[in-house]
């Protein structure tokens, strides 16, 4: 069965980084594309990218370009996002989501990363 | 860019009842509209894509229909386990990006 396991919780300080790792099993790694979704506290749904795991290609959503950066590593089948220059309003469960194309829906999600981000 | 719209932003029902949630976009989408449904402390879970196709598992009960501007979601009879938030999802032309609805919660 398909499962996206994301790495645990984390806090940090402000203007500090984060990455957050999302490992995909029970299908093909590099055949879906991987999205990165946010929530912050008692709010919506915010994408923030996606990336193709077969080529690497990436695009972001226009407010978080400079700051975010997604990669993978195929051999562990494992997808990364990396968030730099925290802020508070940065605080948020992050979600790791699978399409089958760079136009298609999120057909699985993961479990979801809480980031904190306080001094 | 394009802004998803929905209302109401509160439905308060009781099981059994049916429940009518609205997705308008600001400009025309086709049909390339999705669905999830969100309990409390779960992430989300895909419930209609191209706006009037039930994903795989989902029972009959949730149906979606609209084109162009505006979409519904209908839950024909509410059981316990439905009662969370919704959001609709679009997606641009090319670069593909997607933006979410702001969410309709259905209460008891």
């Amino acid at each position: 069965q398909v499962q996206l396991v994301q790495s645990g919780a984390e806090v940090k300080k402000p203007g500090a980084s984060v990455k957050v790792s999302c490992k995909a099993s029970g299908y093909v790694f590099t055949g879906y594309y991987m999205h990165w979704v946010r929530q912050a506290p008692g709010q919506g749904l915010e994408w923030m990218g996606w990336i193709n795991p077969k080529s690497g290609a990436t695009n972001y959503a226009q407010k978080l370009q400079g700051r975010v950066t997604m990669t993978r590593d195929t051999s562990i089948s494992t997808a990364y996002m990396e968030l730099s220059g925290l802020r508070s309003d940065d605080t948020a469960v992050y979600y790791c989501a699978r399409s089958t194309t760079v136009t298609t829906h999120f057909d699985y999600w993961s479990q979801g990363t809480l980031v904190t981000v306080s001094s | 860019e394009i802004v998803l719209t929905q209302s109401p932003a509160t439905l308060s029902l009781s099981p059994g009842e049916r429940a009518t949630l609205s997705c308008r976009a600001s400009q025309s989408v086709s049909t390339y509209l999705a669905w999830y449904q969100q309990r409390p402390g779960q992430a989300p879970r895909l419930l209609i894509y191209d706006a009037s196709n039930r994903a795989a598992g989902i029972p009959a009960r949730f149906s979606g229909s609209g084109s162009g501007t505006d979409f519904i979601l209908t839950i024909s009879s509410l059981e316990p386990e439905d009662f969370a938030v919704f959001y609709c999802q679009q997606r641009s032309n090319w670069p593909p990006r997607w933006t979410f609805g702001q969410g309709t919660k259905v209460e008891i």
